[in-house]
């Protein structure tokens, strides 16, 4: 069973608010990722991280910003969310060597109204 | 680089019907191929994976083949149930490079 854990699940908030979506994993990844995932079903890797200190942004543009400080913590902030920002962000992580699979958190699925 | 092609959905199948989602791949090297299962409301969950060609993954009823020569990772089970209503996505890793995910493809199991 994968231990990778995303708080909270689902959250509502007002236009202008700022959040942070929590990602914390216990297997000692140095690899770990966001996606959005929007309801076409299609993931977007939005940032990506190989490290402590190490952050990269993915393919698809995003206001957001990420930070890793620990291995096992992979946060993500909205300074000031926008409906557009209304979405599903799954966290990821992954250990060494490409027949190694990648880990996925149940998702936060955020509305921002 | 690299990249993943799924046949489009939804795939709409009775019960105890045969299921093929088709994947092929482009890749340099020797990459790993994967099928993972998103439920309602879930993350993905691994399904199976294959790291070298002509392996075969399989997992609760569901195979697939790592064929170099065609390049394709398709996914089949010969009997489905309503149970397996999920979105299958199809992926590659690489070294050295990041997971690249088919874009999905939603399947319903009438019963």
């Amino acid at each position: 069973e994968a231990d990778i854990y995303q708080t909270p699940r689902y959250l509502v908030i007002g236009t202008g608010k700022k959040i942070t979506l929590e990602c914390s994993q216990t297997m000692g990844h140095d690899k770990m990722y966001w996606y959005q995932q929007d309801p076409g079903m299609e993931l977007h890797l939005i940032h990506y991280s190989y490290g402590v200190n190490s952050t990269e942004k993915g393919d698809l543009s995003s206001e957001s910003t990420v930070s890793r400080i620990r291995t096992e913590h992979f946060p993500l902030t909205l300074e000031s969310a926008r409906p557009s920002h209304t979405s599903q962000y799954l966290c990821a992580s992954r250990g060494q060597g490409t027949g190694t699979e990648a880990f996925f958190g149940q998702g936060t699925r955020l509305t921002v109204v | 680089g690299n990249s993943v092609t799924q046949m489009e959905g939804p795939v709409t199948l009775s019960e105890e019907a045969f299921l093929t989602i088709n994947c092929t791949y482009t890749a340099t090297g020797y990459p790993s191929l994967f099928w993972y299962v998103q439920y309602p409301g879930e993350g993905l969950q691994l399904l199976l994976k294959a790291t070298k060609a002509d392996d075969k993954g399989s997992n609760k009823g569901f195979e697939a083949t790592y064929r170099k020569e065609t390049t394709s990772f398709h996914l089949e089970k010969g009997s489905v149930q309503v149970s397996d209503s999920a979105v299958y996505f199809c992926a590659l890793g690489n070294y050295g490079q990041n997971f690249v995910f088919g874009p999905g493809t939603r399947l319903s199991v009438l019963p």
